[in-house]
C-alpha cells in the first residue's frame, strides 16, 4: 500500500463547479498536510495547509480527518486557471520527510 | 523573490555517461530534498539533507546514484553510470524545519527542475 494515496482522476469540470478531491495516508504518526499544486511541466508549488480543525483560503477549503486518515480539498466556483494536477503531501512527525501523492489532474473547461 | 535554483534545465545524455545535478538552495534554508518525477512513480523521495548531513537516501539506487552537500549554497546529485530508467525529472526542494519540530516553519520551495534523458 503506498503511504499517500489520491483519486486517481482525473477531474473534467465546467466553470463554476464545485470539485473535491480525497487523500489517505498510512501513517498514523504524520503530524502535517499539505496541498501543493502544480501546472503541467512546472515545479509544484505550495496551494495550502492543512490544520486539524479544518482550514479555508478563499475558495479552497481543506479538511482533515485523523481517525480516518483522510485529507480533502473543495474548490468552490472553479475557474479555468485552477487547471492543474493538485499534490496531497504528508510529513511524518520527527522525520521531515515530505512524501507525495500521485497528484490528481483536474481541468476545468469553459 | 527568492528560488531555489537548478542547473542545467535539460540534459540529453547516452547511456553508461555521467550526470551531475546541481541545486542552490535559498539562502537560510536547512533542509534539501531531492525528488524524482515520472509519469508511471509520480514524485518519488530521493535524499533528504538537514543541516547539510543526509538523513535519508534510502529511495536511491545506491549502486549508481550519489547526493551530497559540499556547502551550505551547493547540493549534487550523480548519477554514474547512466540508464534510459533514468529519464525522469529531477527536483531540488528546500525548506526551513526548526529542530524538534514536526512541521515545516516555511513552505517547500522547489526549483524548475532538471528534465533528463538518456537514451
Amino acid at each position: 500500500r503506498k503511504e499517500v494515496e489520491q483519486d486517481p482522476g482525473p477531474f473534467n469540470v465546467p466553470e463554476g463547479a464545485t470539485v473535491a478531491f480525497n487523500c489517505t495516508y498510512s501513517n498514523s504518526a504524520s503530524q502535517s498536510f499539505f496541498w501543493y499544486r502544480q501546472d503541467c511541466r512546472k515545479e509544484p508549488k505550495l496551494l495550502m495547509s492543512v490544520y486539524s480543525s479544518g482550514n479555508e483560503d478563499g475558495r479552497f477549503t481543506a479538511q482533515l480527518n485523523r481517525a480516518s486518515q483522510y485529507i480533502s480539498l473543495l474548490i468552490r466556483d472553479s475557474k479555468l486557471s485552477d487547471s492543474a494536477t493538485y499534490l496531497c503531501v504528508v510529513n511524518w512527525a520527527g522525520y521531515g520527510k515530505l512524501t507525495f501523492g500521485q497528484g490528481t489532474i483536474l481541468t476545468v473547461h469553459p | 523573490d527568492a528560488r531555489v535554483t537548478q542547473t542545467p534545465r535539460h540534459k540529453v545524455t547516452e547511456m553508461g555517461q555521467e550526470v551531475t545535478m546541481r541545486c542552490q538552495p535559498i539562502l537560510g534554508h536547512n533542509t534539501v530534498f531531492w525528488y524524482r518525477q515520472t509519469m508511471m512513480q509520480g514524485l518519488e523521495l530521493l535524499a533528504y539533507f538537514r543541516n547539510r548531513a543526509p538523513l535519508d537516501d534510502s529511495g536511491m539506487p545506491k549502486d549508481r546514484f550519489s547526493a551530497e552537500m559540499p556547502d551550505a549554497t551547493l547540493a549534487t546529485l550523480k548519477i554514474q553510470p547512466s540508464e534510459p530508467r533514468d529519464s525522469a525529472v529531477y527536483f531540488c526542494a528546500s525548506g526551513f524545519r526548526r529542530l524538534g519540530q514536526s512541521s515545516y516553519n516555511s513552505p517547500l520551495h522547489f526549483g524548475n527542475g532538471t528534465r533528463l534523458t538518456v537514451t
